[in-house]
């Protein structure tokens, strides 16, 4: 147990539908990542935050928007979906704004 | 762009001898280095990490290198035992102040008994 919790584990939904993902970072950690894995492919850095505030950016679409919340937690918002959007989304959290990654269980998301 | 390269999909090694997984990267920028496990349904974790300030970290079983001339990092796993048999993740960053990790696409090593 990462001590990352991430809900819901399984999400299937139609296309142009909105999800919302949530993360519960480790106690005390304040840097939050989010990755989507889709079939196959490795993890790829969505965006990351760092108590509160946006740190960095990789390639999330215009339609996924993220945010982190005061008490730390973390949700990941997903819009408009669309098929290809199916995928496993991580979670990830640091005690500081580097250092190890501790991962989530995921959420999977299918878009039918 | 792909800057963090993992070229073989897949591994099978017999029990008791060595895996070795190997990663290669493109950015030169990259100083910190990290491998990860994944189980099926479950979230990676975290095995072995590397500063570009060293070429060697080892940690019981596994030993990771890295040769920043050649932009490439092999982990080493000795002697491979059943368990091990797991998708490893490759990831690179970038000290500048925004430390976002680029993961490699993964290799499945099966440890055959």
């Amino acid at each position: 147990d990462s001590g990352v919790t991430q809900t819901p584990k399984h999400l299937i939904t139609a296309t142009g539908q909105r999800v919302t993902l949530r993360c519960s970072p480790r106690s005390g950690d304040l840097s939050v990542y989010w990755y989507q894995q889709s079939l196959d492919q490795g993890l790829q850095f969505l965006i990351q935050y760092y108590n509160g505030e946006e740190r960095a950016k990789g390639n999330i679409l215009e339609r996924f928007s993220a945010q982190q919340f005061p008490d730390l937690h973390s949700e990941l918002n997903l819009s408009s979906l669309e098929l290809g959007d199916s995928a496993l989304y991580f979670c990830a959290s640091s005690a500081t704004a580097s250092g190890e990654l501790f991962f989530g269980e995921g959420s999977r998301l299918t878009v039918l | 762009d792909q800057q963090v390269k993992q070229n073989s999909p897949s591994l099978s090694v017999q029990e008791g001898r060595i895996s070795i997984l190997n990663c290669d990267y493109t950015n030169s920028m990259f100083d910190y280095f990290l491998w990860y496990k994944k189980y099926p349904a479950e979230g990676p974790t975290f095995l072995i990490s590397i500063s570009s300030i060293k070429d060697k970290n080892e940690d019981g079983r596994f030993t990771v290198f890295l040769n920043k001339s050649a932009k490439h990092l092999s982990l080493h796993i000795v002697p491979s035992q059943p368990g091990d048999s797991a998708v490893y993740f490759c990831a690179a960053s970038v000290a500048s102040g925004t430390y976002k990790y680029i993961f490699g696409t993964g290799t499945r090593l099966k440890v055959l008994a």
